[in-house]
């Protein structure tokens, strides 16, 4: 069991550049999540997704986009890279539907640097 | 976003010692998960919590959730050098989508 994996580990981009970070779960999770973290702000919400085909914004998804079109994926794009999108990023998943038991896992995560 | 109110922020000890961390909340959660980052890794999950008044052990660690339902602590015991690293509470609302809110962490070191 791999559980959460993320590519790349790390990655440089200039302003205006996009890419995507891969996501990857064998657990059949229903819920993944992004997270950036930032020093001093804690893990903060970018996008979620409860399930194949919906996704839904968390509290920081500007510049962000977010698709699920398996229950095994959940890539996270950047459109235009800022420089204020430097962070580290992690990627979780968990079980939606197992009646009141939510153990959430992380991916390694992908440090992004934007010059 | 809303955040956990966790303390302490950090801690100094000296190895063997007994380290004793809380979480609290103005709001109820269903679950508490307690995990643990180490520098250049992602957050691993160390305990999770259900039950008000649940108490759970996972080796040296031991976390309960708090019987009102707005708290939970964590508790190491005989602290070694690998207990280093940053550790983070999180709650789970009921209802709604269920996103977990997260404590700021709490930086230990230890001396040996």
């Amino acid at each position: 069991n791999a559980g959460v994996t993320q590519t790349p580990k790390f990655q440089v981009l200039k302003t205006g550049q996009s890419m995507t970070l891969q996501c990857a779960q064998d657990m059949n999770h229903e819920y993944m999540s992004w997270y950036r973290q930032d020093p001093g702000m804690g893990l903060r919400l970018i996008h979620y997704s409860v399930g194949a085909g919906i996704t839904d914004q968390g509290e920081v998804p500007n510049g962000y986009n977010v698709s699920r079109s398996t229950t095994e994926d959940f890539p996270l794009r950047l459109l235009s890279a800022a420089p204020s999108q430097t962070s580290v990023y992690f990627c979780a998943s968990r079980s939606a539907t197992r009646q009141g038991r939510y153990e959430q896992y992380f991916g390694p995560g992908t440090r992004l640097t934007v010059t | 976003g809303q955040q956990l109110n966790q303390s302490p922020q950090s801690m100094f000890i000296q190895e063997g010692e007994d380290v004793s961390m809380n979480c609290t909340s103005s709001s109820i959660f269903n679950t508490w998960l307690w995990y643990k980052q180490e520098p250049g890794e992602g957050p691993v999950l160390l305990i999770a919590l259900y039950k008000a008044g649940e108490l759970t052990s996972n080796g040296r660690l031991t976390a309960q959730f708090g019987i009102t339902r707005k708290d939970s602590f964590l508790n190491i015991s005989a602290s070694i050098p690998s207990d280093v690293g940053i550790y983070f509470c999180a709650g789970i609302h009921t209802g709604g989508a269920q996103k977990l809110v997260f404590g700021q962490g709490t930086r230990l070191t230890i001396n040996p």
